[in-house]
C-alpha cells in the first residue's frame, strides 16, 4: 500500500524560529493536505493543495506540493507558543476516498 | 464552518460491553470515515462509507461494524469491547472526490 514517511517525529525551538516539515510519499499523490492536532482534539485542516508546484499560504504557514507528486512541505515562520501541537501530513492517490496519513510531527516551542 | 460532532469525548466501559460510537455531520458530505489513533501508530482507518447504507473496509476492521442509516450519520460499533480497543477514536467526512477530510473532536475510550 502507500506509505508516508514525515519528518521530523519531533521538533524543540524557540518562539520566533521559523519550523520546516516534510512528507515523502512511494508512490503519486494527487492531493496533499496538512492538518494541526492540539492534545485532546481532533485534527484541523491547515492547507490543501491539489496541483502539483503549487505554493500555498495560511497566515505564517506555507505549503508546497512537490514536482514529483511524491512529496509536500509545511513551513511555519516566526514560531509562537499556540503553534505547539502535532502536525500530519495526508496525501490521496487513485482512489477518491482514501487518505495515507504521515505518523506526524510534533511540534513544541519554547517561550 | 463544517461542523463534524461526535457525541462523547470521553467513554469507559468494561471488556465484552456493547459500544456505539455516534458521529454527524451538517455539511451534506457523502463520504464519512472512522479512524483510529494510537501513539506512534499515527490515523488507522477503520471502516469508510461513500452512501448511504454503503460501507467499506478500512485498514483495520476486524472488531467493528459500522451503520449508515442517514447521510449525516455515522455510527461505529464495537460488538464486544476489549482492552485492546482502548484508543482514540475520531469521525470524519468530506464531499465526494478530492476535497478535504473534516474531522470531529474525537472520543477518547478507555475499555477496563
Amino acid at each position: 500500500g502507500q506509505q508516508l514517511n514525515q519528518s521530523p517525529q519531533s521538533m524543540f525551538i524557540q518562539e520566533g524560529e521559523d519550523v520546516s516539515m516534510n512528507c515523502t510519499s512511494s508512490s503519486i499523490f494527487n492531493t496533499w493536505l496538512w492538518y494541526k492536532q492540539d492534545p485532546g482534539e481532533g485534527p484541523v485542516l491547515l492547507i490543501a493543495l491539489y496541483k502539483a508546484g503549487e505554493l500555498t499560504s495560511n497566515g505564517r504557514l506555507t505549503a508546497q506540493f512537490g514536482i514529483t507528486r511524491k512529496d509536500s512541505f509545511l513551513n511555519i515562520s516566526a514560531s509562537i507558543p499556540s503553534d505547539v501541537g502535532i502536525y500530519f501530513c495526508a496525501g490521496r492517490g487513485g482512489s477518491n476516498y482514501k487518505l495515507t496519513f504521515g505518523k506526524g510531527t510534533l511540534l513544541t516551542v519554547n517561550p | 464552518d463544517v461542523k463534524v460532532t461526535q457525541s462523547s469525548r470521553y467513554l469507559v466501559k468494561r471488556t465484552g460491553e456493547k459500544v456505539f460510537l455516534e458521529c454527524v455531520q451538517d455539511m451534506d458530505h457523502e463520504n464519512m470515515f472512522w479512524y483510529r489513533q494510537d501513539p506512534g501508530l499515527g490515523l488507522r482507518l477503520i471502516y469508510f462509507s461513500y452512501d448511504v447504507k454503503m460501507k467499506e473496509k478500512g485498514d483495520i476492521p476486524e472488531g467493528y461494524s459500522v451503520s449508515r442509516e442517514k447521510k449525516e450519520r455515522f455510527s461505529l460499533i464495537l460488538e464486544s469491547a476489549s482492552t485492546n480497543q482502548t484508543s482514540m477514536y475520531l469521525c470524519a467526512s468530506s464531499f465526494r472526490g478530492p476535497g478535504e477530510l473534516f474531522f470531529g473532536e474525537g472520543s477518547r475510550l478507555t475499555v477496563l
